[in-house]
């Protein structure tokens, strides 16, 4: 079965920290993407990765980055966290052809305090 | 640009049909995904329309009318699981890698 593994489902940290959420698919998928879930807002794109060591920015790439040294790992990184970073992060992954899904993680709730 | 626009809420009982719609502008797309979430869940696929017209899997259809910037997902027989928020989602033509592009959702809540 497919799985998408987001390394925390919660997480708490201090305005200013820099941190790392991961992600892992099991899919051998080329495509992966992160997004911040916001209520009333949907799901919006930050980052996504075609390939190893390759990204493109989203929607709202501003306060983040990525790193893709693996295929199966996507990593977002909040280089100095703040508190309009609070959110749900949702990775997910997908391939080849137009019509495939993509397959989500069950998210890092994340708090910046 | 791009943006889908979906009713915030929508409430129905047991048994009965809802239907959820999801109006768009955009400047081209390849087609119309609808994916469910459950509270505290992660976002699970449902249905694509790439072409115009239904697609009906199960209890549940997707309509796509591209001439109409709409599309809509129709759920039969409503049961209480059910209950859940619902977003519709399109992949657009430019900036590729299959990127998709989601509405804000619409909260499903059934009742008894």
């Amino acid at each position: 079965d497919v799985k998408v593994t987001q390394s925390s489902r919660y997480l708490v940290k201090r305005t200013g920290e820099k941190v790392f959420l991961e992600c892992v698919q099991d899919m051998d998928h080329e495509n992966m993407f992160w997004y911040r879930q916001d209520p009333g807002l949907g799901l919006r794109l930050i980052y996504f990765s075609y390939d190893v060591k390759m990204k493109e920015k989203g929607d709202i790439p501003e306060g983040y980055s990525v790193s893709r040294e693996k295929k199966e790992r996507f990593s977002l990184i909040l280089e100095s966290a703040s508190t309009n970073q609070t959110s749900m992060y949702l990775c997910a992954s997908t391939t080849g052809p137009s019509n495939q899904p993509q397959h989500f993680g069950d998210g890092t709730r994340l708090s910046i305090l | 640009g791009q943006s889908l626009e979906q009713p915030s809420e929508v409430t129905a009982v047991e048994g009965a049909i809802v239907q959820i719609n999801c109006t768009y502008q955009t400047s081209g797309f390849y087609g119309l995904s609808w994916y469910q979430q459950h509270d505290g869940g992660a976002p699970t696929f449902l249905s694509y329309n790439a072409l115009d017209g239904l697609e009906e899997t199960g209890r549940f259809s997707s309509f796509l009318s591209r001439s109409d910037s709409y599309g809509y997902l129709l759920l039969q027989e409503l049961q209480m699981k059910d209950s859940a928020s619902y977003f519709c989602a399109v992949r657009p033509k430019t900036g590729g890698y299959n990127k998709l592009i989601f509405g804000a959702g619409t909260r499903l809540a059934v009742h008894p």
